[in-house]
């Protein structure tokens, strides 16, 4: 059975702290990762890491990959309060299948 | 395009009552999953299709829940009879390509069963 585990369940951050958040995952035919923010409602997409691209970034947000731990972490420099969000990883298998982990709710305070 | 489409947006019903759940898919997407989220266990893969035909449905909960894609642009998700510990949200996404791309999201249905 497909696993992923993402850590920490939640924590508490003021603006302008780092954030780090961690993914491992155990699939059969492993083809991409991907990182989703979900706010009030349905979860947005953030990254895709694949073999061929193990580290993305986006402004104040970076990911990634390393195959070898099979893990991922995502980085957020200089939170904002906007940043509060639940972060999602999910893991992509042969025939398109779509894994989540539980999420790490992030709270950035003023 | 008006993205993943899901209806109702909520649903609130008693205990035994049927329930169905209907999506939109992005057109063009070959894959479409159906998703529940309650605050205990997050985010769970009920069922996937590719290309309309149903390819892993192992975390469907039990018999009542059942899911059909008679075509590439709609997908339904029944629950019969429908029981309190149903109540969640369920997501509908679709995403394109043999490979794995991103999933876009639909904007849920809140289901309460009472």
């Amino acid at each position: 059975e497909d696993k992923v585990v993402q850590s920490p369940l939640s924590l508490v951050v003021h603006e302008g702290d780092t954030v780090t958040l961690n993914c491992s995952y155990e699939v059969t035919n492993f083809r991409s990762l991907l990182w989703y923010k979900q706010e009030k409602k349905a979860p947005t997409f953030l990254f895709m890491l694949t073999s061929s691209g193990i580290e993305k970034k986006s402004g104040r947000l970076s990911s990634i990959l390393d195959k070898k731990e099979l893990s991922s972490i995502l980085n957020i420099t200089a939170t904002q309060t906007g940043d509060s969000a639940i972060y999602l990883c999910a893991v992509g298998a042969a025939g398109n299948k779509l894994t989540f982990g539980g999420g790490t709710r992030v709270l950035v305070k003023p | 395009d008006a993205g993943v489409i899901q209806s109702p947006r909520h649903e609130v019903t008693e205990m035994g009552q049927e329930v169905t759940l209907r999506c939109k898919p992005i057109s063009g997407h070959n894959s479409l999953f159906w998703y529940r989220q309650t605050m205990m266990r997050g985010l769970e893969l009920l069922i996937y299709f590719n290309n309309n035909v149903p390819i892993d449905d192992s975390g469907m909960p039990e018999d009542r829940f059942s899911a059909k894609m008679p075509n590439a642009s709609f997908s339904t998700l029944k629950i019969q009879p429908s029981e309190p510990r149903d109540s969640a949200v369920y997501f509908c996404a679709s995403s394109y390509g043999a490979l794995n791309t991103e999933a876009f999201f639909g904007q849920g249905t809140r289901l309460t069963v009472v």
